[in-house]
């Protein structure tokens, strides 16, 4: 009963670098979604995906890409890495767009940029 | 615009106690609402949710919250706290108008004594 895994948990990563952060889920969920946790600041949605194959800008996107090349994975990618990335990464997912269902969120990925 | 306001970012209640944690929310259309628990280390766990009906809703772990729409308040109560529920909670509300997505508040931070 893995639910939501994210890999890895904890990065730290210098200033300029790339990073892939990957999200599976093996609940056969729809719906997957990428916030950061900021102190101070709740969970802000950075992209989301409604299926394989489609992504969307949320909240934060901006230094953030994504990909949903198979349906349990959703990839967040930051190309070029900077101090303000520094933040916790959760990962979720929903078998639908409504709120019937549960979201089921990840343990989260603690991301430092020195 | 849709908001979620959590007042209390630390709370401090002694094993045994009563526990209420705030929540204001700005939402035009009638708010499908939560209450997610962030453990030391753990992703999130949703503790409850209300949609309609019976504006007293019951979770897990023996959480209630009440929505009061005139106050636009959605409070959680635990009538007596244990050790394990030092946590974080978050209040957050769901945005059916377009693409479902959440919005978070900050979190309190629930600190037990012994």
């Amino acid at each position: 009963n893995a639910g939501v895994t994210q890999t890895p948990k904890f990065r730290v990563l210098k200033t300029g670098q790339s990073m892939t952060l990957l999200c599976a889920q093996d609940m056969n969920h729809e719906y997957m979604y990428w916030y950061r946790q900021d102190p101070g600041m709740g969970l802000r949605l950075i992209h989301y995906s409604v299926g394989e194959g489609t992504t969307a800008k949320g909240e934060v996107p901006d230094g953030y890409n994504v990909s949903r090349l198979k349906k349990q994975n959703f990839l967040l990618g930051l190309e070029s890495a900077a101090p303000s990335q520094t933040s916790v990464y959760f990962c979720a997912s929903s078998p639908d767009p409504g709120f019937d269902t549960e979201a089921f969120f990840g343990q989260g990925t603690r991301l430092t940029v020195v | 615009a849709q908001s979620v306001t959590q007042p209390d970012i630390h709370i401090t209640v002694s094993e045994g106690a009563s526990l209420e944690l705030r929540c204001n929310y700005s939402y035009g259309a009638t708010p499908y609402l939560f209450w997610y628990v962030q453990s030391p280390g753990q992703g999130l766990q949703l503790l409850l949710k209300y949609f309609s009906g019976d504006t007293l809703v019951q979770g897990i772990k023996g959480f209630e919250a009440e929505f009061k729409r005139s106050q636009s308040s959605f409070n959680l109560r635990k009538p007596s706290v244990h050790w394990s529920d030092a946590a974080e909670y978050f209040c957050a509300v769901g945005l059916t108008s377009g693409t479902y997505k959440y919005i978070f508040g900050t979190g309190t931070r629930l600190k037990v004594l012994a």
